[in-house]
C-alpha cells in the first residue's frame, strides 16, 4: 500500500497564476479530505468528499479555490489567481469512512512569489 | 476561541526521561487522533483513540471524554522522538473534518 500520494511535492507560482494540486487516496478509502498548514494558522480544514460527493467545503475560501473528485482514485484542489497569502503546505488525507482514522499524504508545498 | 488546546507548547527533555503531552477540547467529539510530524515532514498517525487507553511501544494515549481531555505519554524518550506532536478531534455531527491543536514541539537532547 503506497499510502496517500500527492503531486507535485513542491510548486512555485507567480502571483496571479493558477495552481492545481493532485491527490490519490489510499485504495478502497471512500473519504478524502484537504487541509492547509501554515506556521501562523497551523492546520486548517478545507474540504471533504465522501464517495466522490462533496460533503463539507466550509473551510474553503469562497473565491479562487475549488476542489473536485472526478473518480474514486483522485481529487484535485485548484487555486486560481494565486496570491502570496496562499503560500502553505496543502495536505490531503483519506479514510475508510465516517468515524475512521485519517491518513495523510506528504503534502504539496505551494510558494507564490 | 481555540476548540483544541495543547500543552505544553514546547518541551525539552534529556534522553531517557518521560513526557506527558496534554490535549484539552471544548466540544463534544466523535474521535480523537494523535499525529507526529518532523520539520518539513508529513503527518504520521500515532493513535486513533476515541476513548480509553491505547498502547504502542513506548507511547500511550488516553482519552477521557467526560473530562474533555486526551493525553500522550512517551516513556524513556529518545532523540528520534524529537518533533511536533499534534492532537486532532472530529466533532460530533458526522462532519468528518478534523480540528487540530497547535501542537507540542518536543526536543530530546542526548
Amino acid at each position: 500500500n503506497a499510502g496517500v500520494i500527492q503531486t507535485p511535492r513542491h510548486k512555485v507560482t507567480g502571483k496571479g497564476q493558477e495552481a492545481t494540486l493532485w491527490c490519490e487516496p489510499i485504495s478502497g478509502h471512500s473519504a478524502v479530505f484537504w487541509y492547509r498548514q501554515t506556521i501562523v494558522q497551523g492546520l486548517e480544514f478545507l474540504t471533504y468528499f465522501r464517495n466522490q460527493a462533496p460533503i463539507d467545503d466550509s473551510g474553503m475560501p469562497k473565491e479562487r479555490f475549488s476542489a473536485q473528485m472526478p473518480n474514486q482514485s483522485h481529487s484535485t484542489l485548484k487555486i486560481q489567481s494565486t496570491q502570496p497569502q496562499d503560500s502553505a503546505v496543502y495536505l490531503c488525507a483519506s479514510s475508510s469512512g465516517g468515524y475512521a482514522e485519517q491518513f495523510f499524504g506528504p503534502g504539496t508545498r505551494l510558494t507564490v512569489l | 476561541g481555540q476548540q483544541v488546546q495543547q500543552s505544553p507548547a514546547s518541551l525539552v527533555l534529556q534522553e531517557g526521561e518521560n513526557a506527558e503531552l496534554q490535549c484539552n477540547f471544548s466540544t463534544s467529539l466523535n474521535s480523537m487522533q494523535w499525529f507526529y510530524q518532523r520539520p518539513g515532514g508529513s503527518l504520521v498517525s500515532l493513535f486513533y483513540n476515541p476513548s480509553g487507553t491505547k498502547h504502542s511501544g513506548r507511547l500511550t494515549s488516553t482519552t477521557v471524554i467526560k473530562e474533555r481531555r486526551s493525553s500522550l505519554h512517551i516513556s524513556s524518550s529518545q532523540t528520534t522522538d524529537s518533533g511536533t506532536y499534534l492532537c486532532a478531534l472530529e466533532p460530533t455531527g458526522n462532519t468528518g473534518k478534523l480540528i487540530f491543536g497547535l501542537g507540542t514541539t518536543l526536543q530530546v537532547q542526548p
